[in-house]
């Protein structure tokens, strides 16, 4: 089944506390991205990567890193987590025909 | 102004009514638009692409004005199921998607 995958599905944490969220995809796409979704703010975009070894920002970066060493995977890092990074997550992978973009479950973030 | 604007709602519309929305986006150089549905704060997921003749899928119809720049979605004969929330999405260019706040539809009984 083609699909996306995060996790952990939940997480709680404390101010500085490093944690990487994880972000695999099964379709072979090349394009992924991470975005947090806040009430009031809708889905804005934290990184993007056209292919490995490619990433960009995206709107909100500042405090997130990522990598993608492979194809499938495009893990979310938060080296030092702030009360502001409480948030839900989502990873992304886009095909290009037909151009879709496939959004994994989600992750909920809260930090203490 | 912000890139994807649209109307929040709630749209509060009884079973079989139509319904439509609408989006604005700023940057007339943008390349592809998209309507995304989101449940509950599950992960959106795509429901149609909009094409600049106009598409069409069963119920519902997506529009593009270019020279106005808005997207609209119609859902004809609104059933409970279609109670979520509506996210225009733009591609101003290569990979970059820009999200709507969303617009959020409520059908009743």
């Amino acid at each position: 089944e083609a699909q996306v995958t995060q996790n952990p599905r939940y997480l709680i944490t404390v101010t500085g506390k490093k944690l990487t969220v994880t972000c695999s995809q099964n379709m072979n796409h090349e394009y992924m991205s991470w975005y947090r979704q806040d009430p009031g703010l809708g889905l804005r975009q934290i990184y993007y990567s056209m292919n490995v070894e490619v990433t960009d920002k995206g709107d909100v970066p500042e405090g997130y890193k990522v990598s993608r060493k492979e194809k499938r995977n495009f893990p979310l890092i938060l080296e030092s987590p702030s009360p502001n990074q409480t948030s839900l997550y989502f990873c992304a992978s886009r095909s290009r025909v037909p151009e879709t973009q496939y959004f994994g479950p989600g992750t909920r973030l809260l930090v203490l | 102004r912000k890139e994807v604007e649209q109307d929040p709602g709630p749209f509060n519309v009884p079973e079989g009514a139509t319904v439509a929305f609408n989006c604005t986006y700023s940057n007339s150089a943008s390349q592809s638009f998209f309507w995304y549905r989101q449940d509950c704060r599950k992960e959106p997921k795509l429901l149609m692409s909009v094409y600049s003749s106009g598409n069409e899928d069963g119920r519902f119809t997506a529009q593009l004005n270019r020279a106005s720049q808005y997207i609209s979605l119609l859902i004809r004969d609104s059933k409970l199921s279609d109670s979520a929330t509506y996210l225009c999405v733009v591609n101003p260019y290569r990979g970059k998607l820009i999200f709507g706040q969303g617009t959020t539809l409520q059908v009743k009984p």
